[in-house]
């Protein structure tokens, strides 16, 4: 079994300063790691995944994460926030061994990030 | 472009009755599931599909029905409203085999039940 674990429930971070989101994840195959944003009463949308090969992924709005796997860790960071970052994150993790089932994405508890002018 | 589209955004139940979530996608998805969002708990998923006519259940899956008798469709049924029931619910879907797993959300259905 898989599951994440997000510690900071909430972030506050002054506006233009850099900030980063752990994710923590256990799982005793190789996985897929995703990061989604949730604005506001809006749906999730991707903001960035791991896959394989190189270990920095760079996503949308500035965002990129860094996969550790000695760390089972896949934080997320960008060096300047600004006030439309203002969302709930959440990072997500799935199986990567087989054809079916990467889709069952087991989510953390998220963390709200909080932007002060 | 449509993407997943749920139906109805809000609703408001009493205990013991019974209703049903819409949710359709028109990008030929073969993979589609319906999860839960609480606060402080995340995402739990309900059901899920895989195709047409193929349906199993995820970790969250006691007083909700599902069936998938299109690819473009899958409605989630609650047979017996409880007050535990409240949330917001999540329809997602994905290419399905082989695919990398990313998921599609619609924005999403809140749902109270008193």
């Amino acid at each position: 079994a898989q599951s994440v674990t997000q510690l900071d429930s909430q972030v506050p971070v002054f506006e233009e300063a850099p900030v980063e989101l752990r994710c923590n994840y256990s799982s005793s195959v190789s996985v897929y790691l995703f990061w989604y944003v949730q604005y506001p009463n809006q749906g999730l949308q991707l903001l960035l995944k791991y896959l394989s090969g190189s270990t920095l992924v760079k996503g949308i709005n500035g965002f990129e994460a860094e996969f550790n796997k000695s760390q089972t860790s896949f934080h997320l960071r960008k060096p300047s926030v600004h006030i439309s970052d203002t969302a709930e994150y959440f990072c997500a993790v799935s199986s990567g061994e087989s054809n079916f089932g990467n889709e069952k994405l087991t989510f953390g508890t998220g963390t709200r990030l909080t932007i002060i002018p | 472009n449509a993407g997943v589209t749920q139906t109805p955004k809000f609703q408001v139940l009493k205990t013991g009755q019974s209703m049903t979530l819409q949710c359709a996608q028109d990008m030929n998805h073969e993979y589609m599931s319906w999860y839960r969002q609480d606060p402080g708990m995340g995402l739990r998923l309900i059901h899920y599909s895989v195709g047409a006519g193929i349906t199993d259940q995820g970790e969250v899956p006691n007083g909700y029905n599902v069936s998938r008798s299109t690819t473009e469709d899958f409605p989630l049924r609650l047979l017996s409203a409880a007050p535990s029931q409240t949330s917001v619910y999540f329809c997602a879907s994905s290419t399905g085999y082989r695919g990398t797993g990313e998921l599609f959300f619609g924005e999403g259905s809140r749902l109270t039940v008193l």
